[in-house]
């Protein structure tokens, strides 16, 4: 069975540029997270998606989306990149919307330049 | 914001040794996690803990949990080479947050 897969691993994006991340979540599982990894800092909460409802938002400023499709993938997008918004970008899954432990995908590299 | 933070914040051990990190957070549970990072890369769940649980235990792995003091302790015991990453609890409550991490680094 595959894994969380996320597309792209590595992105370079200019200032002020938009950009769209992908996630696959393991087959069966309904709910999809996304988190910001600065270097050196544990990871932040961004959104959580369940069964294509938005659960939950973390403190992140509206330039941040994201959505769920019917078959349960999930994109994040980023809208006028900043400097500060370089960093990895992970996308976990579960089979439910709480209490379970969530499966990670190794992430998106993303560096605004 | 970070609503979990660890301790301590890097650890250096002989391989055989026993690990202990710590976790405090803020705000009430449904359950606390802890996971493991290797190289920045994606992170790997561990263990889960309900909030009416005080300690469990996984392979090697043994955390306990106090609700009332809202900490939580991660015992890695003969520790390997292998188990050289970083640990990061994470409470799930109304949001799920992150703590800051603990690099622990096995000496063979």
């Amino acid at each position: 069975d595959a894994g969380v897969t996320q597309s792209p691993t590595h992105l370079i994006k200019t200032r002020g540029q938009q950009v769209t991340l992908r996630c696959s979540p393991i087959s069966g599982h309904k709910s999809v997270s996304w988190y910001q990894q600065v270097l050196g800092q544990g990871p932040q909460f961004i959104f959580q998606y369940y069964e294509k409802e938005e659960r939950g938002r973390g403190n992140f400023p509206d330039r941040f989306s994201a959505r769920q499709f019917p078959n349960y993938s999930s994109e994040l997008n980023v809208n006028a990149l900043l400097l500060g918004d370089s960093a990895l970008y992970l996308c976990a899954s579960s089979p439910f919307d709480r209490n379970y432990g969530y499966t990670f995908g190794s992430g998106t590299r993303l560096t605004v330049v | 914001s970070q609503q979990g933070e660890e301790d301590p914040q890097a650890l250096s051990i002989q391989e055989g040794e026993n690990a202990t990190m710590n976790c405090s957070y803020k705000t009430s549970i449904n359950n606390l996690q802890w996971y493991r990072q290797n190289s920045g890369r994606g992170l790997v769940h561990l263990i889960l803990i309900r909030s009416n649980e005080r300690e469990k235990h996984s392979g090697r792995l043994r955390v306990t949990l106090d609700t009332s003091k809202k900490s939580s302790s991660l015992l890695i015991t003969a520790s390997r080479a292998a188990d050289t990453a970083s640990y990061f609890c994470a409470t799930d409550g109304n949001q799920f947050y992150f703590g800051t991490g603990t690099s622990l680094t096995v000496i063979p």
